[in-house]
């Protein structure tokens, strides 16, 4: 069992669509992140959260907005996607916050598999 | 900048085999470095870690040893099962880095019975 929850696992959505993927953690961690993997693939950062504030966008389309409301969620909210964004939508937490001298592991969810029609 | 290479997949061995997956590494300063395993359908699991040079990770059976020396981060376990079937990714987090990881490309491992 992983202490990263993440909904839907699965999602199927049109490219004229709104969704979103919630990830949920309990751990006390003030670090969360969103990856994107595609098949074959390690995961590529797409963004970082440090005490709720987004601390890190590694150049992500704006069709991808993530949100942050309290120090265990994390959403992203997806609009006018394209085929080539179908992935596994993985989160992750870590105890470390981002800046901090210590690298702490990072703890992943199951992800959410995202189908763009 | 930072890099992990991997040795390319897939890896097949027979079950109880002795199983080495090479990574070696190249980041400023001292990164802390980790294996994750991926098993299918699954998100990624963090399987060990190791912070300092020397450092032996270990869970599971799978030990690592950082090498700074060598820039290596070897993966070994003496008997494989078949449960260990799944993808193990290499990464590094390099000081002052943001807690930033930087993964391998991923080795497929498959156990045979």
């Amino acid at each position: 069992d992983t202490e990263v929850t993440q909904t839907p696992k699965h999602l199927v959505m049109g490219m004229t669509n709104k969704k979103s993927l919630k990830c949920e953690q309990h751990m006390g961690h003030r670090a969360m992140y969103w990856y994107k993997q595609k098949a074959k693939k390690p995961p590529e950062l797409m963004f970082v959260y440090s005490y709720e504030k987004l601390s890190i966008n590694e150049s992500v389309p704006s069709r991808f907005s993530p949100e942050c409301p309290n120090s265990s969620l994390l959403n992203l909210h997806l609009h006018a996607l394209q085929p080539e964004d179908s992935a596994l939508y993985l989160c992750a937490s870590s105890s470390g916050a981002p800046g901090s001298t210590t690298n702490q592991p990072q703890h992943f969810g199951d992800g959410t598999r995202l189908s763009i029609l | 900048g930072n890099s992990v290479t991997q040795m390319e997949g897939p890896v097949t061995l027979s079950e109880e085999a002795f199983l080495t997956i090479n990574c070696t590494y190249t980041a400023t300063g001292y990164p802390s470095l980790f294996w994750y395993v991926q098993y299918p359908g699954e998100g990624l699991q963090l399987l060990l870690k190791a912070t300092k040079a020397d450092d032996k990770g270990s869970n599971k059976g799978f030990e690592a040893t950082y090498r700074k020396e060598t820039t290596s981060f070897h993966l070994e376990k003496g008997s494989v099962q078949v449960s260990d079937s799944a993808v193990y990714f290499c990464a590094l987090s390099a000081t002052g880095g943001g807690n930033k990881l930087t993964f391998g490309t991923g080795t497929q491992l498959k156990v045979e019975l």
